[in-house]
């Protein structure tokens, strides 16, 4: 059974960073691509970022590019997300995706930006 | 960035009744390789979004065939012959033709 886990969420203040992980299990992690994608309270789907199976090609939505850093380690089955230079409008539920097919999506991490 | 307007963005439907929500996007979803990279997702209420459509009208593993998807270019339609009771929540279509992948605003479905 395919699983993705994400954590690593919590209340972090305005400028401050956070990294958040996506364990995934169930299928060959290193033969796909990975999404973020987060969903602020209340609101619609907004994609993040994308990293492919080794980590060659990566694109991110121009309201992160700069902050945030999409990463994968392969051989413990894990995407990451290093956000910095954090701000209230990145206030959301992250959650992963399975590649371009996004068959696949985590339960979702809240991650909340405040004083 | 492509935009994707769908409508209506909420739908009062019974049970058993037929329903389509329309996808329409700012430029042609035709990608050079031939495939038109157009998903339907359905996102229950506390729950994250599945997949019902990839590709214009592949149904997703698992996904009932009462769910239907088709379209071409700019304008697509995701169909629901029959409602059922599990079908109420958020639709979104989503386009990955075009970096950066874009999101429709959802079309809440209701059941009366």
């Amino acid at each position: 059974e395919v699983q993705l886990v994400e954590s690593g969420g919590g209340l972090v203040q305005p400028g401050r960073s956070l990294k958040l992980s996506c364990v995934a299990s169930g299928f060959t992690f290193s033969n796909y691509g990975m999404n973020w994608i987060r969903q602020a309270p209340g609101k619609g789907l907004e994609w993040v970022a994308y990293i492919s199976s080794g980590s060659s090609y990566i694109y991110y939505a121009e309201t992160v590019k700069g902050r945030f850093t999409i990463s994968r380690d392969n051989a413990k089955n894990t995407l990451y997300l290093q956000m910095t230079s954090l701000r209230s409008e990145d206030t959301a539920l992250y959650y992963c995706a399975r590649d371009w097919s996004f068959d696949y999506w985590g339960q979702g991490v809240m991650v909340t930006v405040s004083s | 960035d492509v935009v994707l307007t769908q409508t209506p963005s909420i739908l009062s439907a019974t049970i058993g009744q037929s329903v389509s929500i329309s996808c329409r996007s700012s430029q042609s979803l035709l990608d050079s390789d031939g495939n038109t990279y157009l998903y339907w997702f359905l996102q229950r209420p506390g729950q994250s979004p599945q997949r019902l459509i990839y590709l214009v009208s592949n149904l997703g593993s698992g996904v009932p065939n009462r769910f239907s998807g088709s379209g071409s270019g700019t304008d697509f339609t995701l169909k629901i012959s029959g409602v059922e009771a599990e079908d109420l929540g958020v639709y979104y279509c989503m386009q990955a033709t075009h970096a950066p992948l874009t999101f429709g605003s959802g079309t809440k479905l209701e059941i009366k």
